[in-house]
């Protein structure tokens, strides 16, 4: 069966700091992979998607970047945090042509 | 832009209670919906896919149903419990890869 593993499942972090969330999937090969953020009482926002190693679509211009450095591997990162990237960030998955989303636990980040 | 709408954002109801929630999205030419439950500090956990195709799709004392030419599908809880309390969300998916969320309704359920 598959699953997907988001780390770690909190991070306080000050604002200037680097930031890399990882997320790994098991039990497929060449999902689509997407990074999700979630403020607080709000919907979610699609930050990246990728549909392969290497490819990565941003939908926001933002202060986050994402790479996919193997099929099952998709990182969300940052050089500076700011205040404005606290939220909470879900990892998800869907296979190509079933478009059925499968999210991961989740990261609280908060930057202070 | 394509606009997913959630409402009521909040519902409390009796326990055993019948309820709707619902979801309206503003394109019709769907590629699927799915709704999804999320508990406090948690993710999101897939309940019920329809695919653009279907009418409706049942599981358990769940029922969705999606009529695409209004641009509206609702989530029905038979008989509520305390356990069924939770953020539910709805998603539409256009085209490949892109999946629009709704802003959710968070229901309680009170014993």
């Amino acid at each position: 069966s598959q699953t997907i593993h988001q780390w770690p499942a909190t991070l306080v972090q000050p604002v200037g700091s680097p930031l890399s969330l990882e997320c790994t999937v098991e039990g497929t090969s060449n999902p689509n992979l997407y990074w999700y953020r979630q403020a607080a009482g709000r919907g979610l926002q699609l930050l990246f998607y990728s549909v392969g190693i290497g490819q990565i679509s941003s939908e926001v211009p933002q202060n986050l970047s994402a790479s996919r450095p193997q099929d099952r591997q998709f990182i969300l990162s940052s050089k500076k945090l700011l205040l404005s990237d606290s939220g909470f960030y879900l990892c998800a998955w869907s296979v190509r042509g079933n478009e059925k989303l499968f999210f991961g636990s989740g990261t609280q980040l908060s930057v202070l | 832009k394509q606009e997913v709408t959630q409402i009521p954002a909040a519902l409390s109801v009796p326990e055993g209670e019948n309820l709707v929630l619902n979801c309206s999205f503003t394109d019709s030419a769907i590629y699927n919906l799915q709704w999804f439950r999320q508990d406090p500090g948690k993710g999101l956990t897939s309940l019920l896919l329809i695919q653009s195709s279907q009418r409706e799709q049942t599981s358990g004392r769940l029922n969705a149903s999606l009529d695409k030419s209004s641009g509206r599908s609702t989530l029905y809880i038979a008989a509520s419990q305390p356990g069924d309390s939770a953020t539910y969300l709805c998603a539409v998916v256009y085209n490949f890869n892109k999946f629009y969320f709704g802003s959710g309704t968070k229901l309680n359920v009170k014993p």
